[in-house]
């Protein structure tokens, strides 16, 4: 069965912090993973896409790919309260669906 | 870019009734629109996959007799809960993926459906 595994948290980070999200997956033929970010109440918003092994950068935020290790990372730069939402990983193990992790609950402390 | 909207926002029905719930991409051609239902603190659920001129895929333990799927345009997919009950109560959202070039889905704003 191809799984998406995310802590679900909730994990608290202060104001100005860097935030650091995980997610392992099962499948080391997937190809393409995603995050987004869900408000309360709201649908999901995509933040990142990663294709490739290593980093991908857009502003504050930066997606980390390693395959060989089936493990891919949101990390959030200079985190604002305005950041605080569940965060969910999605991947795509080629069958057309995204599989989507239970989501990590990020709250910023003022 | 990549906008996906949805229409109605959020409906109300009696028990016994149908709802039709729209989602477009306004912006993109959506070879593949996706339907999820997400009940209160619980995880996204896919309930089926309808790609342009064909018929839905559903998973499993979905009923495609009372989720219809039409997928009739490259913008335009509607999901219809016909003989609605309260359990059907839900906040249920599309997603659409298509010409830009990845595998990215976009997702419309949901509509929340209730039933009494």
């Amino acid at each position: 069965q191809k799984e998406v595994e995310q802590n679900s948290g909730p994990l608290s980070v202060p104001e100005g912090a860097i935030a650091s999200l995980n997610c392992t997956y099962s499948d080391r033929v997937s190809q393409s993973f995603f995050w987004y970010r869900q408000y309360s109440g709201k649908s999901p918003e995509l933040i990142m896409s990663i294709y490739s092994n290593g980093d991908k950068e857009d502003g504050r935020f930066t997606a980390q790919l390693n395959k060989a290790s089936q493990y891919v990372s949101l990390l959030i730069r200079d985190s604002q309260p305005s950041d605080s939402a569940t965060y969910l990983c999605a991947v795509n193990f080629g069958n057309e669906k995204l599989t989507f992790g239970t989501g990590t609950r990020l709250t910023i402390i003022p | 870019g990549a906008v996906v909207s949805q229409h109605p926002s959020w409906v109300i029905c009696k028990s016994g009734t149908s709802v039709k719930i729209e989602c477009r991409s306004l912006d993109f051609q959506a070879t593949t629109m996706f339907w999820y239902r997400q009940f209160p603190k619980q995880s996204l659920m896919l309930m089926a996959t309808s790609n342009e001129g064909s018929k839905a895929t559903y998973e499993q333990g979905v009923e495609k007799d009372k989720f219809l799927i039409n997928h009739a345009s490259l913008t335009l997919s509607t999901l219809t809960v016909t003989s609605a009950h309260p359990e059907d109560s839900s906040f249920y959202i599309c997603s659409a993926r298509g010409s830009l070039g990845g595998d990215e889905q976009y997702f419309g704003p949901g509509t929340r459906l209730t039933v009494t």
